[in-house]
């Protein structure tokens, strides 16, 4: 167990719909990582959040939002849904200095019909 | 921008084979650098990090990594292998801290 807790476990949706998934980082950690793991491919990176503010994005569109909240919990919201949106949304947390590794989740799988 | 590269998609071995799996990566400045294994239906867990010095590192359940810096080489070593091995195993790159950048992963099948 890694104290990073990820919700729901599994997700359907329909095409153009709506979704917003959820993580509680591990005790402690104060900046929490969203990653998109395509089946058969490695986790890619969507974005960061620190102290409640984006600090970093990876190559993902505008339709790809978040939020974290005092408690360094966090949302991933995708508005939208495209087929491609299919996949196991991960959650990373971590304590943000020089040399420090990330604690993931067990990850949100989406399937987008 | 880096990028991590696996040697292999799939490695298929009999119990007690010695395995290694190739990772290379782009970028030739200071790096951090991870192995992650994803056993099936499980989270992603941290096998080895190396962060400085000794270039041998090791990790759980035997793992061990040899970071190479002339080669940009970074590959996961273990001396026999176990069938609950079987997994899926990524290397990765620590983006100037920020994120993690993965590679597209290995999955290894051990045979019992």
């Amino acid at each position: 167990e890694t104290g990073v807790t990820q919700s729901p476990t599994h997700l359907i949706k329909t095409r153009g719909q709506q979704v917003t998934l959820r993580c509680s980082s591990q005790s402690g950690h104060n900046t929490v990582s969203w990653y998109q793991q395509a089946l058969g491919q490695g986790p890619q990176f969507i974005f960061q959040y620190y102290r409640e503010e984006e600090n970093g994005r990876g190559n993902f569109p505008p339709r790809f939002s978040g939020l974290q909240f005092p408690n360094y919990s966090s949302e991933l919201n995708v508005n939208a849904l495209e087929l491609d949106d299919s996949a196991l949304y991960l959650c990373a947390s971590s304590f943000r200095k020089q040399n420090t590794e990330a604690f993931f989740g067990q990850g949100t799988r989406l399937t987008v019909v | 921008a880096q990028s991590v590269s696996q040697h292999n998609h799939h490695v298929i071995l009999s119990e007690a084979a010695s395995l290694e799996l190739g990772c290379n990566y782009s970028y030739g400045g200071t790096v951090n650098l991870f192995w992650y294994v994803q056993y099936p239906g499980q989270h992603l867990q941290l096998l080895l990090k190396y962060f400085s010095g000794d270039p041998l590192v090791k990790g759980i359940k035997g793992f061990e990594a040899e970071f190479i810096k002339s080669k940009f080489s970074f590959n996961l070593r273990k001396p026999s292998v176990q069938w609950s091995d079987t997994a899926e195993y990524f290397c990765a790159v620590d983006n100037y801290g920020q994120n993690f950048v993965f590679g597209p992963g290995t999955r290894l099948s051990v045979l019992p």
